[in-house]
């Protein structure tokens, strides 16, 4: 069973603080890793894809990516109350590039003005 | 960015009948659509996986013949709830992708809020 795990939260951080959401996977030849934002009653909306090793910023949003240890992260600089949503980690489950999304659970961010 | 519509976005139904969502890439080629369906503070659970022009691939534990996947075009995919019950009321979001893309990203339609009296 491929699986993806993240800390449902709720995670709180006042405004202008760092927001760190962090997402572990087990199948080890996932290749390909997306951070989405969901806003409550909304659909998913695609904030970040990382696909190597290391660090990806775009803007305020920055994707970390550690496949010796399975895990991906998101860090987000300058946290503004819009950023409150539930943050959904996704892998592409066999590694091909049609393959099916897995998502976690998702976790909750809450940032507080 | 790619744009998925769906329509429409809510609808209210009674049980026992059917209702058909529709899904469509506005600017860009979908050669693969998803749907999947979202219970209250849960997940997104794939239903299936549809290519254009041929059966859908559903996954375990969705009925085949009760959710109706048809993707007859590179800009269209339609899933339709056959019979539905008041247990189908959920949220239905579809994604679409396509090979013309560099990356593997799924974009995801609005969703449909489904509420069966």
């Amino acid at each position: 069973q491929k699986e993806v795990e993240q800390n449902s939260g709720p995670l709180s951080v006042p405004e202008g603080a760092i927001a760190s959401l962090n997402c572990t996977y087990s199948d080890r030849v996932s290749q390909s890793f997306f951070w989405y934002r969901q806003y409550s009653g909304k659909s998913p909306e695609l904030i970040m894809s990382i696909y190597s090793n290391g660090d990806k910023e775009d803007g305020r949003f920055t994707a970390q990516l550690n496949k010796a240890s399975q895990y991906v992260s998101l860090l987000i600089r300058d946290s503004q109350p819009s950023d409150s949503a539930t943050y959904l980690c996704a892998v592409i489950g066999d590694g091909g590039s049609q393959g099916n999304l897995i998502f976690g659970k998702g976790t909750k961010l809450s940032v507080k003005p | 960015g790619a744009v998925v519509s769906q329509h429409p976005s809510w609808v209210i139904c009674k049980s026992g009948t059917s209702v058909k969502i529709e899904c469509r890439s506005l600017d860009f080629q979908a050669t693969t659509m998803f749907w999947y369906r979202q219970f209250p503070k849960q997940s997104l659970m794939l239903m299936a996986t549809s290519n254009e022009g041929s059966k859908a691939t559903y996954e375990q534990g969705v009925e085949k013949d009760k959710f109706l996947i048809n993707h007859a075009s590179l800009t269209l995919s339609t899933l339709t709830v056959t019979s539905a019950h008041p247990e189908d009321s959920s949220f239905y979001i579809c994604s679409a992708s396509s090979t013309s893309k560099l990356s593997n990203e799924q974009f995801f339609g609005p969703g449909t809020r489904l509420t069966v009296l």
